[in-house]
């Protein structure tokens, strides 16, 4: 079991550029969370897919901020245009389903923007 | 002006002591808690959880102890050891919320060779 793959691991980019993220869930995991994680607001759900379809994304901040899950297997969190208030680590998780919590978290993104 | 970031808490043991790290919430409608581990550069990783009809459940080398009247939460780790070294979070979902998991703010462990 591979786990759930991030990529890439790091990245850094010029404000106003567009970033995008990417996240391969464990196999036969239905559910899917992307979550930021900053010093100041510590770990916050963005948006969470249940059979590839989007159930919650409240805590997406702003229009910039977009997020698609195209199959089962991938997807992809886009910041456009991106700026350095949005440097953080991305996480992205997946479980079993509707009602399984214990989320499997991928190693994240360390995103900075400069 | 500078940004100030979170402080966590902080808890040092010496190695082969007993850790108790506290977790407070606020939601009396939160049915289901879980401990997670985040290790430097890493993803949080699932300890141990525990469903508000119980009041303890017990895993290899940790405890999780609930306490709804409080609505406090611990993880107590018998014998630390210094791979236990990590900030650890508790997690709360709120019945009828879905899948959602509110974080805690975090405690970071150091443990003392």
């Amino acid at each position: 079991d591979a786990g759930v793959i991030q990529s890439p691991r790091h990245e850094v980019t010029e404000m106003g550029q567009e970033v995008t993220l990417r996240c391969k869930p464990i196999s036969g995991h239905n559910s899917l969370f992307w979550y930021r994680q900053t010093m100041m607001r510590g770990l916050e759900l963005l948006i969470y897919f249940n059979n590839n379809v989007p159930i919650d994304d409240s805590g997406m901040p702003e229009d910039r901020f977009s997020a698609k899950m195209p199959n089962a297997s991938f997807s992809t969190l886009k910041i456009q245009p991106s700026e350095p208030r949005d440097s953080a680590v991305y996480f992205c998780a997946s479980s079993v389903g509707q009602g399984s919590y214990g989320y499997t978290f991928g190693s994240g993104t360390r995103l900075t923007v400069v | 002006g500078e940004s100030v970031g979170l402080h966590l808490p902080t808890l040092s043991v010496q190695e082969g002591d007993n850790s108790i790290i506290n977790c407070a919430y606020s939601n009396s409608a939160s049915d289901y808690f879980i401990w997670y581990k985040q290790e430097s550069g890493k993803g949080p990783q699932f300890i141990i959880d525990i469903r508000s009809n119980m009041d303890k459940r017990q895993g290899q080398r940790v405890t999780v102890l609930l306490n709804k009247t409080v609505k406090h939460l611990s993880l107590q780790i018998a014998a630390t050891q210094p791979g236990d070294s990590a900030v650890y979070f508790c997690a709360e979902n709120i019945a009828g919320s879905g899948s959602r998991l509110t974080f805690g703010e975090g405690t970071q462990l150091t443990v003392n060779p």
